[in-house]
């Protein structure tokens, strides 16, 4: 069964923390991508990568960085963790380069308190 | 103007009835739409996606897409208690774009 894992289900950090959020997949997908969900406000992009080096922003990528040294591992960086970061992020990774088609990872409850 | 809207819900259908829902987009141009089931706590699943219009069928499930009208809809036949969920819109032109989603609550 082809998965999107992610490493931790909870996690709870403190103010101005380095945080990583470690993704895999195993589906041999040149495409991932990290969201984050809240309630009210839907799946938002932060960051995505069609290759391994390459990371473009998504939509709110401002506190967060990502890292892909692999093709199966994507990797999402909050630089100094603040409460507003409080959320769950999603993991997705992709056969075709504008996604849809997404498998997405079990998802990192992540407090910052 | 939201560029894929969604009715939040909560949609309260009973069971073995037909749930319906419903999907608009502003961008004329789009070309794919997608469908998410997504339970409470859980991670988004992909259960259908189209491309061309008129209806898709998958099991109890069915995709409709209307360009001119700009809506793409979900049909779940013979309700159960596990559709119980909320589903989500995306649709696709030089990007995806995901609608916030409708919960969807199956009477038992």
């Amino acid at each position: 069964d082809v998965k999107v894992t992610q490493s931790s289900r909870y996690l709870v950090k403190r103010t101005g923390e380095k945080v990583f959020l470690e993704c895999v997949q195993d589906m041999d997908h040149e495409n991932m991508f990290w969201y984050r969900q809240d309630p009210g406000l839907g799946l938002r992009l932060i960051y995505f990568s069609y290759d391994v080096k390459m990371k473009e922003k998504g939509d709110i990528p401002e506190g967060y960085s990502v890292s892909r040294e692999k093709k199966e591992r994507f990797s999402l960086i909050l630089e100094s963790a603040s409460t507003n970061q409080t959320s769950m992020y999603l993991c997705a990774s992709s056969l075709q380069r504008m996604g849809g088609g997404y498998t997405f990872g079990s998802g990192t409850r992540l407090t910052v308190v | 103007q939201k560029e894929v809207e969604q009715n939040s819900g909560p949609l309260s259908v009973p069971e073995g009835a037909i749930a319906s829902l419903n999907c608009t987009y502003s961008d004329r141009g789009s070309q794919s739409f997608f469908w998410y089931r997504q339970y409470s706590g859980k991670s988004p699943e992909l259960i259908m996606f189209i491309y061309s219009n008129g209806d898709k069928e998958d099991g109890r499930f069915t995709a409709q897409l209307n360009k001119a009208s700009q809506y793409v809809s979900l049909l779940i036949r013979d309700s159960q208690p596990s559709d119980s969920a909320t589903y989500l819109c995306a649709v696709i032109r030089d990007k995806i774009i995901f609608g916030k989603g409708t919960r969807l609550h199956i009477l038992p």
